[in-house]
């Protein structure tokens, strides 16, 4: 059974500080790893994507990818209220058959900013 | 917003009826998924079409029946649901996968289903 493993929290942090977020997956064959932002009652929005080990930077997001480890973090800097959500890790499973894949999400962290 | 578009938004339905829900992506991609979302629960993938292939969750149960009569079409056909079903479905779409390596998948808003 191919597994995304999150920390469901609540993870609360203040204003201005970083946020960690950490995912596992058990799928040494995975490729593609993607963390979606979702707000309470709305679906999943895509805020990174990463596919090589180390690092990678958009904004205030940075991605972290050690396949090694089995091991994809998402760091939030600067935290902002507006950032208060659940984040969700994605990552691609070999399956169907094929040309297809299957996307496995976790259950997600909820991550709550405080002003 | 996104270039998929899901409706309804919201859909009561009793356990007797029948109903489908719609998708339609405006992104140019060539692979479309449903989702389900319940509480508590990650989001559990149901089916997958893209124009190449077509591919079925095998654990589905049958009174769910996807159609995708094109690559940027998608319908979901509801007949004889159980309670248990009510949840958020969601309805994703990506660029086929080039070289194994898949591309990211966007989201519509969801259809709430409510079945009583």
């Amino acid at each position: 059974q191919k597994e995304v493993e999150q920390n469901s929290g609540p993870l609360s942090v203040p204003e201005g500080a970083i946020a960690s977020l950490n995912c596992t997956y058990s799928d040494r064959g995975s490729q593609s790893f993607f963390w979606y932002r979702q707000y309470s009652g709305k679906s999943p929005e895509l805020i990174m994507s990463i596919y090589s080990n180390g690092d990678k930077e958009d904004g205030r997001f940075t991605a972290q990818l050690n396949k090694a480890s089995q091991y994809v973090s998402l760091l939030i800097r600067d935290s902002q209220p507006s950032d208060s959500a659940t984040y969700l890790c994605a990552v691609n499973f070999r399956g169907y058959g094929g040309s297809n894949y299957k996307l496995t999400f976790g259950k997600g962290t909820l991550l709550t900013v405080n002003p | 917003e996104t270039g998929v578009t899901q409706t309804p938004r919201h859909l009561v339905m009793g356990m007797t009826n029948k109903k489908s829900l719609k998708c339609e992506q405006h992104l140019g991609h060539n692979a479309m998924y449903w989702y389900k979302q319940s509480a508590k629960k990650p989001l559990e993938l149901m089916f997958v079409y893209n124009f190449k292939e077509q591919t079925e969750n095998n654990s589905v149960p049958s009174r769910f029946s996807p159609e995708c009569p094109n690559s940027s079409h998608l319908f979901l056909h509801l007949h004889t649901l159980q309670p248990e079903d009510s949840a958020l479905y969601l309805c994703a779409s990506s660029q086929d996968e080039r070289g194994g390596d898949p591309y990211e998948q966007y989201f519509g808003p969801g259809t709430r289903l409510t079945v009583t």
